[in-house]
Formats: C-alpha cells, structure tokens, sequence
C-alpha cells in the first residue's frame, strides 16, 4: 500500500536560515509526488510537484524539492526562510496507473515556525 | 485562477442533525472533486472521489449512506453528513481537478470546520 512519513512533526528555524523538510513514500512504482502548504484560513497551495524527468523540481515561493529513488524520498528545501513561510507542509504521493482517480495520499504534516 | 471555496467555513449543529457543505469551483470546471477529512495536527485523509453526473467512489470506511456526496454540476459538489454525531466533528476540505488526467493539479478549498454538539 501506497504511504507518505513525514517524519519531523515540529520544525522550527530562524528567519533567513536554510530549511530542509523530509519526506519519505511507499510505492512500488514511480509516484507522482506533491508539496503542498496549508496556512490557516486558506487552502492547501501546491508548492511543486515530480512526475518525471529531472529530479530536483523548482516550485513557488523560492522551493525546491528533490526526488531520490534509492532512498525513497523528495525533500522540501528552501534557502533562506522568511517569516512568513511558517505554516503546515503536506507531503503527498499520487498513485499512477489506470485503475487509479489521480487520487492523492498524504503525509502527517510538518509544522514550520520561523523564529525572528 | 483555479480558486475553490467552500461554504460555510464553519458550523455548529446538534447530534442527530444533518448539514450540507457546498464545494464551488468558481473559475474553472471541474471534471472531478476529492473530499478529504482532517483532524487535528494530522494528516488528510480522502473520503471519496466525486465525477460530474456520476456517483461518488467511496474509500474503504467510508460510510457512504452517513457521508452523501453529490456532484450535480461541473462548478459544484456537495457532502451532507446525515445525523451527525460528535464524532463526525472534524475538518472537511474539498479539492477539485480541472481535466482528466491523473497528473492535472488539484486545488484546495479553504476548508469546513464541523463542530457536533
């Protein structure tokens, strides 16, 4: 069965730091994966997303990820975090196939906060 | 573009009671619609998957007669949860996908807060 670990509940990092958030899927193929960012009040924002090709993804707000097949992984990274990037981060897998909706499974989140 | 909202963004009812939850697409159509459950500090959860005009595919546990999902139109679904009870207490988000691939990006609601007295 296809699953998603998040493996850090808690993060937090100084304003200007570097971030990195993990993520690690379970699926026997190679997945579609997502980032997507949950602020409150708003809706889950797709940060960036993997189907195929190059392996380190360019999304919005300054983010990167990078899929890693040997080690079952595609890591959130960003830079320089600004204060304005804490919110919850959702790491998800998408199976492919036929059979499947597009239908997405979902880690356990990772709240970020940003120390002045 | 591809905003999704929901209404209402929260709602208080009484056990044995049934409420609606209104999911738009207001600048696109929508070809299918993902309910999801989440509660606190956890992850979503997809309740079931939605295709204009066609009845909605249940995930396993679901309860389909509790959680009625109806999806009349290409901009709007609906789930209505039928006497609901505390436990149905939770936070309902809905997202909707423009085209048919299973690689087109979904967009998110805002979300429905629940609260079961």
């Amino acid at each position: 069965a296809q699953s998603v670990t998040q493996p850090d509940i808690h993060i937090t990092v100084s304003e200007g730091a570097s971030l990195e958030l993990r993520c690690n899927y379970s699926y026997g193929a190679t997945p579609y994966l997502f980032w997507y960012v949950q602020s409150p009040g708003q809706g889950l924002q797709l940060l960036l997303k993997y189907f195929s090709g190059d392996t380190l993804v360019q999304g919005i707000k300054g983010f990167e990820a990078e899929f890693k097949r040997s080690q079952s992984s595609f890591n959130l990274r960003k830079p320089s975090v600004h204060w304005s990037d804490a919110a919850e981060y959702f790491c998800a897998v998408g199976a492919n196939g036929s059979s499947n909706t597009g239908k997405l499974i979902f880690g356990q989140g990772t709240t970020l906060q940003v120390k002045p | 573009g591809a905003v999704v909202s929901q209404h209402p963004s929260w709602v208080i009812c009484k056990s044995g009671t049934s409420v609606k939850i209104e999911c738009r697409s207001l600048d696109f159509q929508a070809t299918t619609m993902f309910w999801y459950r989440q509660f606190p500090k956890q992850s979503l959860m997809l309740m079931a998957t939605s295709n204009e005009g066609s009845k909605a595919t249940y995930e396993q546990g679901v309860e389909k007669d509790k959680f009625l999902i109806n999806h009349a139109s290409l901009t709007l679904s609906t789930l209505t949860v039928t006497s609901a009870h505390p436990e149905d207490s939770s936070f309902y988000i809905c997202s909707a996908r423009r085209g048919q691939s299973q690689t087109d990006t979904q967009y998110f609601g805002p979300g429905t807060r629940l609260t079961v007295l």
